[in-house]
């Protein structure tokens, strides 16, 4: 299989709690990045975080990367209606030139 | 960035029937990829899309059944050969500038086969 594995699948919470959203990975890679996709529509890059690099910030994500684990999280603070969408980890792969996607979590941020 | 325009964005298709999807980027990409999605399910790569040459293919996937075009930079074809039920699915074009980059996609094209 391609896909890494993501958990939970599915997150349910309430406006202004975090979400916190996890994937592992098969592969050594190069760089760990976030997408974000709304129903129906193409994905959007979130934020990328190098295999050198332990956490990383961007607004409201914080991004943490353990290569040991092969594993990465994603935590979304003050979570809004908005944010309810799929996001994807996607590993780029070391010597490499593709990009592998998890499987995904369904947020769905309750108002 | 790069702004990603495929079309169509949807169709609906008798089986055994082929459609070609087009990709158009609206600034230079130095890699263009095709990724399937399953509703509800995540991206599988299909090919990596090779500029004036044979696309790189995933396990899995063949060029009879899904042959790739590159003539350019900035624009890419996927076609969808011989199309059963089990080819619905959206059909996502990307493009990124250089390895481990950030991806931009297309909306997708949904397809549906019966």
């Amino acid at each position: 299989s391609q896909q890494g594995e993501e958990d939970p699948q599915a997150l349910s919470i309430q406006e202004g709690e975090n979400a916190t959203m996890n994937c592992s990975y098969k592969t050594s890679i190069n760089n760990l990045q976030w997408y974000r996709q709304n129903s129906g529509r193409g994905l959007v890059h979130l934020i990328l975080i190098r295999s050198n690099e332990r956490e990383k910030h961007s607004g409201r994500l914080r991004v943490t990367l353990d290569t040991s684990k092969k594993s990465s999280s994603l935590l979304i603070t003050a979570s809004r209606a908005a944010d309810t969408a799929s996001y994807f980890c996607a590993a780029d792969q070391a010597g490499g030139f593709k990009t592998i996607f998890g499987a995904g979590t369904r947020l769905f941020v309750k108002a | 960035s790069a702004v990603i325009s495929q079309k169509p964005s949807r169709d609906i298709c008798q089986r055994g029937t082929s459609l070609t999807i087009q990709c158009q980027v609206d600034s230079q990409v130095t890699m263009m990829f095709w990724y399937r999605q399953q509703p509800g399910q995540s991206l599988t790569l299909i090919a990596t899309a090779n500029q004036g040459s044979e696309a790189t293919y995933e396990s899995g996937f063949v060029i009879d059944k899904f042959p790739i075009s590159r003539p350019n930079l900035t624009f890419s074809t996927l076609t969808v050969s011989n199309m059963s039920p089990e080819d619905s699915s959206i059909y996502l074009c990307s493009g990124g500038t250089g390895p481990g980059g950030e991806l931009f996609f297309g909306e997708g094209s949904r397809l549906t086969v019966l």
